[in-house]
């Protein structure tokens, strides 16, 4: 299955500063996407990166405030744009993990403070 | 995709069987049972999965009822590392299918 290398693991940021998290992965996937876990709670997905298009964001979630690229079939960052103390959360990234049989593959995420 | 169910947390004694169940009673002719587990700190492991038929490999046992409306995990011979927050979803399997995590069963192997 797919190897996800997820950067940076953890960070503390400023308020209103803006981090952007990377995911690499060692084979080309179609789609890629991207979690939030807040503190104590479980995975809501914030969106899905296609490459060569814009990503789709779910309910509750903005490309202002979270800006995706998707340059090709083995990237993609995730920035959090304009920071507050409420975007304190670890930020996954996860792909199919290939055969379509064995579920997605998920990185060791990102622990982002925010303060 | 179909909501689900769990218990939020169990223990269970280091050695025995844990048997984590989940209720998914609005499950889809189209659907399949995915089960997943974060242990503290780490992104979620994929387990195993299953359409209707049981199901075993390395990790695991799914144990699906006739009617598709709750499946039992299995972890035969439970260690201290199998503790974790374990997710049952319920998604169709297709290539980008979203998984909609729940909260999970906290599993705790105690020793």
């Amino acid at each position: 299955s797919a190897v996800i290398s997820q950067k940076p693991s953890r960070d503390i940021c400023q308020r209103g500063t803006s981090l952007t998290i990377q995911c690499q992965v060692d084979s080309q996937v179609t789609m890629m996407f991207w979690y939030r876990q807040q503190p104590g709670q479980s995975l809501t997905l914030i969106a899905t990166a296609n490459q060569g298009s814009e990503a789709t964001y779910e309910s509750g979630f903005v490309i202002d405030k979270f800006p995706i690229s998707r340059p090709n079939l083995t990237f993609s960052t995730l920035t959090v744009s304009n920071m507050s103390p409420e975007d304190s959360s670890i930020y996954l990234c996860s792909v199919d993990a290939g055969t379509g049989r064995r579920g997605y593959t998920f990185g060791s995420g990102t622990r982002l403070t925010v303060v | 995709d179909a909501k689900t169910t769990q218990p939020t947390s169990m223990d269970c004694a280091e050695g025995r069987a844990a048997n984590l169940p989940c209720n998914h009673s609005t499950i889809s002719g189209n659907e399949y049972v995915y089960w997943y587990r974060q242990i503290h700190s780490q992104g979620p492991q994929y387990i195993i999965h299953g359409l209707k038929n049981n199901e075993t490999n390395e990790m695991a046992s799914l144990i699906i009822t006739e009617d598709r409306k709750s499946s039992t995990l299995i972890l035969p011979h439970a260690t201290l590392r199998d503790t974790a927050v374990y997710y049952c979803i319920v998604t169709k399997e297709t290539s980008g299918s979203r998984l909609t995590f729940g909260e999970g069963t906290q599993l705790t192997v105690n020793p």
